[in-house]
């Protein structure tokens, strides 16, 4: 499988404090993106880094990528309760003239408590 | 619209059973998928549709079936399923199936949970 790794499995943190999760990928890529799946529902993109890039910021949300470790974080500060959820790593190996296929990290629990 | 809908949101069906899932997008994407998800795991890609065409099948048994009508509509036809087929599948779009910019986030729909008795 080439399947990606998420660390942690799960995260426990109050409001207010910041959050960083890990992924970490097997194989060469044109871009990474992070989603946010509320419990049993359909997932929202998050942010979308590509290959040639080192970090992405958006609003509280900064992503970095490392293609020579083939790992990316995601960070969110000032978390708030809203921010529960799974949050998935996907990345996109497609190469020019094909369709993009996404293969999703095995995600991270996040609760974010009052 | 920026929304990816799907119908029904649940399904409980038997072995013997001939059902289907339906997507709807009117966003203008021209690529389409389809995803399955098992409890507390990561989705995992069945089909993908390039202009309405068939371009990647992730070793996907006969069981189900993909068919892409037009460019908003995406079916998954599901006969003589497996209890173990029960799961989440998700439905998604996006803008560029093939094209150089990197703008290929997905859209996703709420999905449709599936219960195969």
């Amino acid at each position: 499988s080439q399947q990606g790794e998420e660390d942690p499995q799960a995260l426990s943190i109050q409001e207010g404090e910041n959050a960083t999760m890990n992924c970490s990928y097997k194989t060469s890529i044109n871009n990474l993106q992070w989603y946010r799946q509320n419990s049993g529902r359909g997932l929202v993109h998050l942010i979308l880094i590509r290959s040639n890039e080192r970090e992405k910021h958006s609003g509280r949300l900064r992503v970095t990528l490392d293609t020579s470790k083939k790992s990316s974080s995601l960070l969110i500060t000032a978390s708030r309760a809203a921010d529960t959820a799974s949050y998935f790593c996907a990345t996109d190996a497609r190469r020019t003239g094909t369709a993009s296929k996404l293969t999703f990290g095995t995600g991270t629990r996040l609760q974010v408590t009052l | 619209d920026t929304e990816v809908t799907q119908t029904p949101k649940h399904l409980v069906m038997g072995m013997t059973n001939k059902k289907s899932l339906k997507c709807e997008q009117h966003m203008g994407h021209r690529a389409m998928y389809w995803y399955k998800q098992k409890a507390k795991k990561p989705p995992e890609l069945m089909f993908v549709y390039s202009y309405e065409k068939l371009s990647i099948n992730e070793s996907v048994p006969s069981r189900f079936s993909p068919e892409c009508p037009n460019s908003s509509l995406l079916n998954l036809h599901l006969h003589a399923l497996q209890p173990e087929d029960s799961a989440l599948y998700l439905c998604a779009s996006s803008r560029h199936p093939r094209g150089l910019s990197s703008y290929n986030e997905q859209f996703f729909g709420p999905g449709t949970r599936l219960t195969v008795l």
